[in-house]
């Protein structure tokens, strides 16, 4: 029962370094969403997408480039690393319940990334 | 544009004392989700309840109840029978009709003493 994995759970990079942060969903969920989040604050939206071959900005999309291929997999990649992202990054997948208002969100386990 | 505004920085309550954490949200959207998530010193993000816009009655998961006024926009947890395992950090969040991903608030940090 893996629900939403990321990978890794945790990474050094170096200032103009580039990496891609891995996440995998298995439950079929059409949305998935990046959130970063900072010390003593909420989560922050960097991009989220609504299905396979569709993504938007969210928040704070600078820096950052997402792309769905597939539904289980939203990778999210870091173009060129800067101290100011040093942040843990949450993926979340998430689905509304047909016939409801019920709609839920799961998240990933996170990544703890700092930028040296 | 949504805004979700948590107040209280930092909660302390008695073991097995209710506690309420407020959380007020602005949004033009008729119809949207509020969510609570509970994120232990572990970092996890565990979800623990969810209140539809429409919905009649107040939502309920076991200790935790949502006291939703509309009117008010508020959309305060309730926790019942506070334990020591209850102390983490509380987001308020919220989805609106766009059904794109949540807006959250700055959290309250709860303590619960002995």
């Amino acid at each position: 029962n893996a629900g939403v994995t990321q990978t890794p759970k945790f990474q050094v990079l170096k200032t103009g370094q580039s990496m891609t942060l891995q996440c995998a969903q298995d439950m079929n969920h059409e949305y998935m969403s990046w959130y970063r989040q900072d010390p003593g604050m909420g989560l922050r939206l960097i991009h989220y997408s609504v299905g396979a071959g569709i993504t938007d900005q969210g928040e704070v999309p600078n820096g950052y480039n997402v792309s769905r291929s597939t539904t289980e997999d939203f990778p999210l990649r870091l173009l060129s690393a800067a101290p100011s992202q040093t942040s843990v990054y949450f993926c979340a997948s998430s689905y509304f319940r047909t016939g409801t208002s019920s709609y839920e969100q799961y998240f990933g386990p996170g990544t703890r990334l700092t930028v040296t | 544009a949504q805004k979700i505004t948590q107040t209280q920085p930092g909660m302390f309550v008695q073991e097995k004392e209710a506690v309420t954490l407020d959380c007020t949200y602005d949004t033009s959207d008729p119809s949207y989700g509020l969510f609570w998530y509970k994120q232990p010193s572990s970092g996890e993000m565990i979800f623990l309840i969810y209140q539809g816009s429409y919905d009649q009655q107040n939502a309920t998961e076991g200790r935790y109840s949502l006291n939703f006024q509309k009117a008010r926009k508020s959309a305060n947890l309730v926790i019942s029978a506070s334990q020591l395992g209850d102390s983490a950090m509380y987001f308020c969040a919220m989805r609106g009709a766009g059904r794109r991903a949540l807006t959250f608030g700055s959290g309250t940090r709860l303590q619960v003493q002995p």
